[in-house]
């Protein structure tokens, strides 16, 4: 079974630039996360989604950060315009459900370079 | 004061050797707890969960202390493969949302 897949593995960008990361979950998990991990750091949430619906964005910083599963199956973020502390890993993460029974599975990440 | 919080290490550790850790957490509504394996440059994965009773897995045994808010992780007979940072992982009971610790660095040496 495939894994959780996003791309790019890698970007480097300009500051003032947008960027956009793709994740696509583990076919038939409902639930998907993105995740920011900084050097030397645990991953923080940003947004959670059951099925299409963001059911937690608390912490995404809306001025600059979007998201969106439109159908319900692949998402993407969105960063306009980059900042050099945005430089960081990003992980899209899914599971079967919301609940906290649920193992969260995670994809290999995004590593952005904001120069 | 972070919500999860464990020492950075690193824990150097002979091949062969027992090493143990701890996590504290500050929200005594936590619900479940977790312990991640990051290997450098990948992406985290579930090592396993913790149980208030204690459980163990192979030559890994995690334990849960409610009373005094910390969780351990305790590593038997430790493997050159074991090095990793081991993340320490907080469930509240509203949704599947985890709370990640900062990590320890566990580095097992010939």
């Amino acid at each position: 079974e495939a894994g959780v897949v996003q791309s790019p593995r890698y970007k480097i960008i300009e500051k003032k630039q947008p960027v956009a990361f793709w994740c696509n979950p583990i076919s038939g998990h409902n639930t998907l996360y993105w995740y920011l991990q900084n050097l030397g750091q645990g991953p923080e949430l940003l947004i959670r989604y059951e099925n299409e619906e963001a059911v937690d964005d608390s912490q995404l910083p809306k001025d600059r950060f979007s998201a969106e599963r439109l159908k319900g199956v692949d998402s993407t973020l969105k960063i306009q315009p980059a900042e050099l502390g945005d430089s960081a890993v990003y992980l899209c993460a899914s599971s079967l459900g919301g609940g906290e029974s649920y193992e969260q599975y995670f994809g290999p990440g995004t590593r952005l370079t904001v120069t | 004061r972070k919500e999860v919080e464990q020492d950075p290490g690193p824990f150097n550790v002979p091949e062969g050797a027992t090493v143990a850790f701890n996590c504290t957490y500050s929200n005594s509504a936590s619900q479940s707890f977790f312990w991640y394996r990051q290997d450098c440059r990948k992406e985290p994965k579930l090592l396993m969960s913790v149980y208030s009773s204690g459980n163990e897995d192979g030559r890994f045994t995690a334990q849960l202390n409610r009373a005094s808010q910390y969780i351990s992780l305790l590593i038997r007979d430790s493997k050159l493969s074991d090095s990793a940072t081991y993340l320490c992982v907080v469930n509240k009971a509203a949704g599947n949302k985890l709370t990640f610790g900062g990590g320890t660095r566990v580095l097992v040496k010939p």
